[in-house]
């Protein structure tokens, strides 16, 4: 079992929708969570991070936790084509740093 | 530029060669790590220091694998005996501990990475 799933999608969205992205994970000790956004070709860049039960918001972003659930989504509202790439969900337990293999978006104009 | 800085950014080399990456963090960053990352895979952790001390370092990594960072500021990864199956981006990451726990999340900033590609 990996220790952080995500769906490899690809999701697509019209341009002005919500995306939702999807990560669950395994270790019941992880404490902080992370979502990165990864262009093509490029190196993956912090969108926000999250480390209490519930929502988080910044800007079009919103983060969700349930630690019960072990599952951490991203809302993304008014998807804009520039949207269109990978997203990565990472968990941290102290030490340790585990990337999901990210989920795919794709916002069509 | 005051991001994290990596080089070479390519590197081609023939199987069974050593190669050596360097990786400059944010400057008044203390921790510094190392991932590997393959095609459709999100990054994969090899190591991290804080400051000079490696702190972890991935049961995935062969001993042909190793990483300095002698005085706590920049970082090399050196690679033994390379096979084709490092071909591989390698990134590095570097981040500002505040030593608050969970409260203060290690949020870490990458650098552009190094392709290496092993013939």
């Amino acid at each position: 079992q990996k220790e952080v799933e995500q769906n490899s999608g690809p999701l697509s969205v019209p341009e002005g929708a919500i995306a939702s992205l999807n990560c669950t994970y395994s270790d019941r000790g992880s404490q902080s969570f992370f979502w990165y956004r990864q262009y093509s070709g490029k190196s993956p860049e912090l969108i926000m991070f999250i480390y209490s039960n519930g929502d988080k918001e910044d800007g079009r972003f919103t983060a969700q936790l349930n630690k019960a659930s072990q599952y951490v989504s991203l809302l993304i509202r008014d998807s804009q084509p520039s949207d269109s790439a990978t997203y990565l969900c990472a968990v941290s337990n102290f030490n340790k740093f585990y990337f999901g293999s990210g989920t795919k978006l794709n916002v069509k104009p | 530029d005051t991001g994290v800085s990596q080089n070479p950014r390519h590197k081609i080399t023939k199987r069974g060669q050593n190669v050596t990456f360097r990786c400059d963090p944010i400057s008044e960053h203390n921790r510094l790590y190392w991932y590997r990352q393959t095609l459709g895979q999100g990054p994969e952790f090899l190591t991290y220091f804080q400051n000079e001390a490696q702190l972890e370092k991935s049961r995935l990594l062969s001993d042909r694998f190793s990483a300095e960072r002698p005085k706590g500021s920049f970082s090399t990864l050196e690679i033994q005996r390379t096979e084709q199956g490092d071909s591989a981006m390698y990134l590095c990451a570097s981040s500002l501990a505040r030593g608050g726990g969970y409260l203060t999340p290690d949020t870490q900033y990458f650098g552009p990475g190094t392709r290496l590609t092993v013939l």
